[in-house]
């Protein structure tokens, strides 16, 4: 498989229930990135691993907990979420974290929180 | 806080058509601008990364264009075809390790 793939693409749990989703990127690439797509609104950086290492978390729930064990794959673990988190989640990687470097987009899990 | 507007936030146009869309953003401390084509159930995919003020960017029937001194981005389709109905996506970075802001999008849709 070549670019970034992401799975599950659909995904429905209640809000008791505790899932991951994953995300793998065959680019070489150092950056990897969730955002979180709600309808209608802008792409909402949630977090950013450079080298493995995260670099932000923009004031993210607790209840979203990422994870990147190394530079080709992505984890965001779900647990006790709210049906408002309902949404389109979209990995991305690029070579590297400067901000003129293309991202590469998944083509996001849809998401929904009964 | 920053914000990146786009405008309109949907758009049809007749086939064969040529249309143009624009996005704003802070133009203080401006370092980058990005353009992005979203089909439906699809990745988002890269159509342009632009930096210098004056900048133009051609790809086929695609071009932008960028005023990074009034802070806004024109996106040209020449000659629109169905395939080109897509969500637009604009996002702007103040410096070289920002996050990029984003916005909402410019939904275009081709009537055969």
């Amino acid at each position: 498989e070549t670019g970034v793939t992401q799975t599950p693409r659909h995904l429905v749990m209640g809000m008791t229930n505790k899932k991951s989703l994953k995300c793998e990127q065959h680019l070489g690439h150092n950056a990897m990135y969730w955002y979180k797509q709600s309808a209608k609104k802008p792409l909402e950086l949630m977090f950013v691993y450079n080298f493995k290492e995260q670099t932000e978390n923009n004031s993210v729930p607790s209840r979203f907990s990422p994870e990147c064990p190394n530079s080709s794959h992505l984890f965001l673990h779900l647990h006790t979420l709210q049906p408002e988190d309902s949404a389109l989640y979209l990995c991305a990687s690029s070579q590297t974290r400067v901000i003129t470097d293309t991202q590469y987009f998944g083509p996001g899990t849809r998401l929904t929180v009964l | 806080i920053l914000n990146v507007e786009q405008s309109p936030q949907s758009l049809h146009v007749q086939e064969g058509d040529s249309t143009n869309f624009t996005c704003s953003f802070p133009s203080s401390n401006f370092y980058a601008l990005h353009w992005y084509r979203w089909e439906t159930a699809k990745s988002p995919e890269a159509l342009f990364v632009m930096t210098l003020n004056g900048d133009e960017k051609k790809k086929g029937r695609i071009s932008a264009t960028l005023n990074t001194k009034e802070g806004y981005s024109y996106l040209y389709i020449k000659g629109s075809q169905p395939e080109d109905s897509a969500t637009y996506l604009c996002a702007s970075g103040m410096d070289s390790n920002y996050q990029l802001i984003w916005g909402a999008g410019t939904k275009l849709i081709i009537k055969p």
